[in-house]
């Protein structure tokens, strides 16, 4: 089972930051947070991710608690090819397997 | 793009059938993942390969088998297909000891 907790769907405007909470109250002290994305049946894509840290790429920014329960995903300027299901997984670097859960659909208007 | 391939795009068989199903990692990835994503039970992982053994089990049927090559590409054997199998089927890649993965476009599984 998953052990992250997302909203099941979410809206945004386009243009607007987008912002994605995940909850993962049991994390465990070894174990990164990750975000995928996956575009209409396209195969996941990897977003970012982070074990304490705020981490920023090219994509998103990635905001973790102090407490690492929870975190956020933000998409600084959202467009209409943001729109997407969301997932947040945990998991080690050498885990292997993702747990993907329900994830968040992101819905961009124009 | 991703780098990863996989091969055929889509497939259309009948129950009972057997089908291989191809995936090429990333250049220089070691690990091969396989996935199931259909409709009611969303994206499971099926199986873990490195650098040619098995590496974890998930949710794979007892008819679904899976191999590493030396070259690194990976094959998924379904066989005695049944209408539940319907499915896209992904193959992943990752790096030696790195968190991140990276999938292919996948392939659609009908089964009729």
């Amino acid at each position: 089972d998953a052990k992250t907790t997302q909203p099941p769907s979410m809206d945004c405007a386009e243009g607007r930051a987008a912002n994605l909470p995940c909850n993962h109250s049991t994390i465990s002290g070894n174990e990164y947070v990750y975000w995928y994305r996956q575009i209409h049946s396209q195969g996941p894509q990897y977003i970012i991710h982070g074990l304490k840290n705020n981490e920023t790429n090219e994509m998103a920014s990635l905001i973790i608690t102090e407490d690492r329960k929870s975190s956020t995903l933000i998409l600084p300027h959202a467009t209409l090819r943001d729109t997407a299901v969301y997932y947040c997984i945990t998991g080690g670097t050498s885990y292997g397997k993702l747990t993907f859960g329900q994830g968040t659909i992101l819905t961009v208007h124009p | 793009d991703s780098g990863v391939t996989q091969t055929p795009k889509h497939l259309i068989t009948a129950t009972g059938q057997r089908v291989t199903l191809r995936c090429s990692p990333r250049s220089g990835d070691l690990s091969v993942y396989w996935y199931q994503q259909s409709l009611d039970q969303g994206l499971q992982f099926l199986i873990q390969y490195y650098n040619g053994e098995e590496r974890a089990k998930g949710n794979i049927l007892e008819r679904f088998s899976a191999q590493q090559f030396p070259d690194l590409h990976s094959e998924l054997n379904l066989s005695s297909l049944e209408l539940g199998d319907s499915a896209l089927y992904f193959c992943a890649s990752s790096e030696p000891v790195a968190g991140e993965q990276f999938f292919g476009p996948g392939t659609r599984l009908t089964v009729l």
